[in-house]
């Protein structure tokens, strides 16, 4: 199975400051058109997970563009250049690159 | 706009079967880029993937759980179906219905699981 490591485990953050989170997958999941097949999902607080980030790099529909998804090799960063208070949750970026489908241990980011 | 919603019995007891359906909604289920899956969720914990069908009936499962998890897709009715077996306190979670979107028929390379359905909470006890 690809192991996702996230860091960190726990993130707070001041309202209007940057924050970043990475994640590393124990393989390669590029495929041949050079597309990392890497997902990054916010989980709020009673809800769902919303998709974020999908191929590494690219904003899903309707997410502000304050997120935003970077890929080197096998590291994975999520920026979000200005944290809102709406941005409280937890992150989790995901291997869809083969089955078993995997994901990161979460990073549970919250406000000072 | 896709739309996901599951249901079933919240409460199920050890060693018996949880059974969870999935409705969508807003579409039809047979796109050749759609896969249907299950996620679920243990009380403070994160996220796993169960499985995964094609609409055509290929399933692909978690090694972790294979044994004893069955996939089945009712497109008459657009419902997908979870089925686990000999169930104990540890499959105790919030299980998700999501869709898998890919760009072909192999559950390999799958672009994003978008959208989710709101989830649904299963508690295992006697």
């Amino acid at each position: 199975d690809i192991v996702m490591t996230q860091s960190p485990l726990s993130l707070p953050v001041t309202p209007g400051e940057p924050a970043s989170i990475s994640c590393r997958s124990s393989q390669s999941l590029v495929d041949i058109n050079g597309y990392n097949y890497l997902n990054w999902y916010l989980q709020k607080p009673g809800q769902s997970p919303q998709l974020l980030i999908y191929l590494g790099s690219n904003r899903a529909s309707g997410v502000p563009a304050r997120f935003s998804g970077s890929e080197s090799g096998t590291d994975f960063t999520l920026k979000i250049s200005r944290v809102e208070a709406e941005d409280v949750g937890v992150y989790y970026c995901m291997q869809a690159r083969q089955t078993p489908y995997t994901f990161g241990q979460g990073t549970k980011l919250e406000l000072k | 706009q896709l739309q996901l919603e599951e249901s079933g019995p919240g409460l199920v007891k050890p060693s018996e079967t949880l059974s969870l359906t999935c409705t969508v909604s807003g579409g039809s289920m047979s796109s050749t880029s759609y896969h249907w899956g299950w996620v679920r969720q243990p009380p403070g914990k994160g996220l796993e993937w169960i499985g995964s069908i094609y609409y055509t009936g290929s399933t692909y499962y978690n090694p972790s759980l294979r044994s004893r998890v069955t996939l089945s897709v009712d497109l008459s009715n657009n419902q997908f179906s979870l089925r686990l077996r000999s169930v104990t306190a540890a499959d105790t979670a919030l299980y998700y219905c999501v869709l898998l979107y890919g760009s072909s028929t192999s559950p390999n390379f799958i672009n994003w699981f978008d959208p989710w359905g709101p989830g649904t909470q299963v508690t295992v006890s006697s």
